[in-house]
């Protein structure tokens, strides 16, 4: 069955520390990838998604990703963390025709 | 308004009850989906619908049923509710497999 995993389940974080969430996906051909951030108390923001071309990844608020496509990979990464970032992080896949399915989360905790 | 509007907001049911969570949107896009959140499991997908005359299962579609009113109506019921089902559901819309749009969810209790 396709699934999406996220390897960590909770990251503790001092403001200004690197910031890196793994996601790996079991599906093969072509996919569609998605990460999305839902803060305390909120519904689920898209930070950024890749469809095609370069396979890295803007989004807002500084976060980039990453795709590759060999390790089935999609890491999502910040370079300097803020405590408005603590929410939870999910990513997502889905292929054309497919509802897109999510991982677990990572719930993401910045100190400052 | 809100693009995509679910109804209640939050919901207090009794075990055996027959429940009806309501979903519509306003972006007139074809594609909808029920989603229930549960701490440290994520989003999983209880039904989708791609158009009108389309109902799929999702990963988790026991206990559950969905009516596809309209383009813009998709309602999700729980025949007879027990408590696991206990979750934060969340409704969404997608134009083909990219933009997708989600309510702000409904909190179901079981009691």
């Amino acid at each position: 069955a396709q699934s999406v995993s996220q390897h960590n389940h909770h990251v503790i974080l001092s403001e200004a520390a690197s910031l890196e969430l793994g996601c790996n996906y079991s599906y093969g051909g072509t996919v569609n990838l998605f990460w999305y951030v839902q803060y305390p108390g909120q519904h689920l923001q898209l930070l950024l998604k890749y469809f095609s071309g370069d396979p890295l990844v803007k989004g807002i608020k500084g976060f980039e990703a990453e795709f590759i496509k060999s390790k089935f990979s999609f890491n999502l990464r910040k370079p300097s963390v803020q405590w408005s970032d603590t929410a939870e992080y999910f990513c997502a896949v889905n292929q054309a025709g497919t509802a897109l399915i999510f991982g677990k989360g990572t719930t993401l905790s910045v100190s400052s | 308004d809100a693009d995509v509007t679910q109804t209640p907001r939050n919901r207090i049911t009794k075990t055996g009850k027959r429940i009806m969570l309501e979903c519509s949107q306003t972006k007139g896009h074809d594609r909808m989906y029920w989603y229930r959140q549960d701490p440290g499991l994520g989003l999983r997908l209880i039904y989708y619908s791609f158009d009108v005359k389309d109902i799929n299962k999702g990963e988790i579609s026991d206990g559950y049923s969905v009516s596809r009113q309209a383009q813009a109506k998709f309602s999700l019921s729980l025949e007879s509710a027990i408590p696991n089902q206990t979750a934060l559901y969340f409704c969404a819309t997608s134009e083909g497999a990219y933009g997708y749009t989600f309510g702000s969810g409904t909190r179901l209790t079981v009691v």
